[in-house]
């Protein structure tokens, strides 16, 4: 089966444009989770959506990140506007089954790194 | 909150070397503990897990077994080869609730010289 598909896979824009990114989920997985690693930093949560839904957005740092996955299949992350600490990777996953201690059942993306310079 | 501390690297090792990396965690209830890799120019792996005290997750020839009385899950491989040169991740899983959240470490970057 096809696996996370992140794109781009590298971004390079200037503080202030706006950035979009996407993830295409496995098919038929329902959860779907946006993750971001600040150059050397832990890789940190941003959300989770089940279908469309939102379940769980505590990780977002703030207004300026949008996300949404309309009609419940891909996802798009937006920026706007960016700033140099929006730097990093930006990590997807996906997993059919939440259930309890599902982690093992994620799958994740090669993800994107975005550069605001 | 709950959180992961792993060993700041970079490793650095000969071929057949033996490996350690160093993860120690907190939590409020009973997570699954997970390593991860992510091999250069691709996504995030998962590595080995484990889901209570005392288990042993195992691949590759690495092993990791989840000590509830240390919080420790430090990941060892008895020989590395070079195909190993990787950033390795501690993390923990969702335990209740409806969050699933995992969360990491600051990941160690391991590299291995022939």
């Amino acid at each position: 089966e096809a696996g996370v598909t992140q794109f781009p896979s590298h971004s390079v824009i200037e503080k202030g444009q706006t950035v979009t990114l996407r993830c295409d989920p496995i098919s038929g997985h329902d959860n779907l989770y946006w993750y971001r690693r600040v150059m050397g930093k832990e890789i940190k949560f941003l959300l989770h959506f089940v279908k469309e839904s939102k379940q769980d957005e505590s990780g977002m740092p703030n207004n300026r990140f949008l996300a949404e996955r309309t009609g419940g299949t891909y996802s798009t992350l937006k920026v706007q506007p960016a700033e140099l600490e929006d730097s990093g990777v930006y990590f997807c996953a996906s997993s059919q089954d939440p259930g309890q201690g599902s982690g093992y059942g994620y799958t994740f993306g090669s993800g994107t790194r975005l550069t605001v310079v | 909150g709950d959180s992961v501390t792993q060993m700041e690297g970079p490793v650095t090792l000969s071929e057949e070397a033996f490996l350690t990396i160093n993860c120690t965690y907190t939590a409020t209830g009973y997570p699954s503990l997970f390593w991860y890799v992510q091999y250069p120019g691709e996504g995030l792996q998962l590595l080995l897990k484990a889901t209570k005290a005392d288990d042993k997750g195992s691949n590759k020839g690495f092993e990791a077994t989840y000590r509830k009385e240390t919080t420790s899950f430090h990941l060892e491989k008895g020989s590395v080869q070079v195909s190993d040169s990787a950033v390795y991740f501690c993390a923990l899983g969702p335990y209740g609730g409806a969050t699933n959240k995992l969360i990491f470490g600051t990941g160690t970057l391991l590299a291995v010289q022939p």
